[in-house]
């Protein structure tokens, strides 16, 4: 299975500041199709996961330009240019290339 | 509007079984591969089961092959998951997700608990 290996695991943050997520796969995520299907979840406590990006860079629908997603071969960034407090939650990298598609353990981001 | 809703999560003892279903609605059910997911309390996120929007192919985690069933209906537009002889280790919340789009669960459902214990 493609290991997903996130870091760092908890992210303190400070209102308005940027904030940055890393996540390596064990192997590359090119589909035959010549797609990456590297993905970012937000899980907010109690709640189900909420599909941020999607194929690298494609944010899901109705999410704010705050979040932008970058990367290639098997490292990959999740970034938000100015955290809320809606923003606080669990956020999971998850590769949908390789079957089983596998997660990272996941970043809790929480306000300093 | 996509709506996922799961039902079927009980409490159920070591080697016993389980059927999850998975109601959808506001889009074309037959169009998409389906998927179920799991998270343990306190934990992570598992794949652990795929479709094909035509129920032709199946994909399980190594962790529930030959155990788990997956199946659709798509004359109702629903999904299932048949789990047998179930571990204390398969104890977690089972979401039902969309592949509309390819390569991602797009849409989740809200998720139904199942509890293995004595």
């Amino acid at each position: 299975d493609v290991v997903m290996t996130q870091s760092p695991l908890s992210l303190p943050v400070t209102l308005g500041q940027p904030a940055s997520i890393s996540c390596r796969s064990s192997q590359g995520l090119v589909f035959s199709d010549g797609n990456t299907y590297l993905n970012w979840f937000h899980q907010r406590p109690g709640q189900s996961p909420r599909l941020l990006i999607y194929k690298v860079s494609d944010r899901g629908s109705g999410v704010p330009d705050r979040f932008s997603g970058s990367g290639s071969g098997t490292d990959f960034t999740l970034k938000i240019s100015r955290v809320e407090a809606e923003d606080v939650g669990v956020y999971y990298c998850m590769q949908g290339t390789h079957w089983p598609w596998t997660f990272g353990q996941g970043t809790k981001v929480e306000i300093k | 509007e996509v709506q996922l809703v799961e039902s079927g999560g009980d409490l159920v003892q070591p080697g016993g079984s389980l059927r999850l279903s998975c109601a959808a609605s506001g889009f074309t059910f037959s169009d998409h591969p389906m998927h179920w997911v799991r998270q343990a309390p306190g934990k992570g996120l598992e794949s652990v089961s795929a479709i094909s929007g035509n129920g032709v192919t199946t994909y399980y985690a190594n962790s529930v092959k030959g155990r788990f069933t997956i199946s659709r209906d798509n004359s109702k537009n629903t999904l299932y998951l048949q789990m047998g002889s179930l571990r204390v280790e398969d104890m977690a919340m089972y979401y039902c997700a969309t592949e509309v789009v390819p390569g991602t669960n797009d849409h989740w459902g809200q998720g139904t608990l199942v509890t293995v214990s004595s």
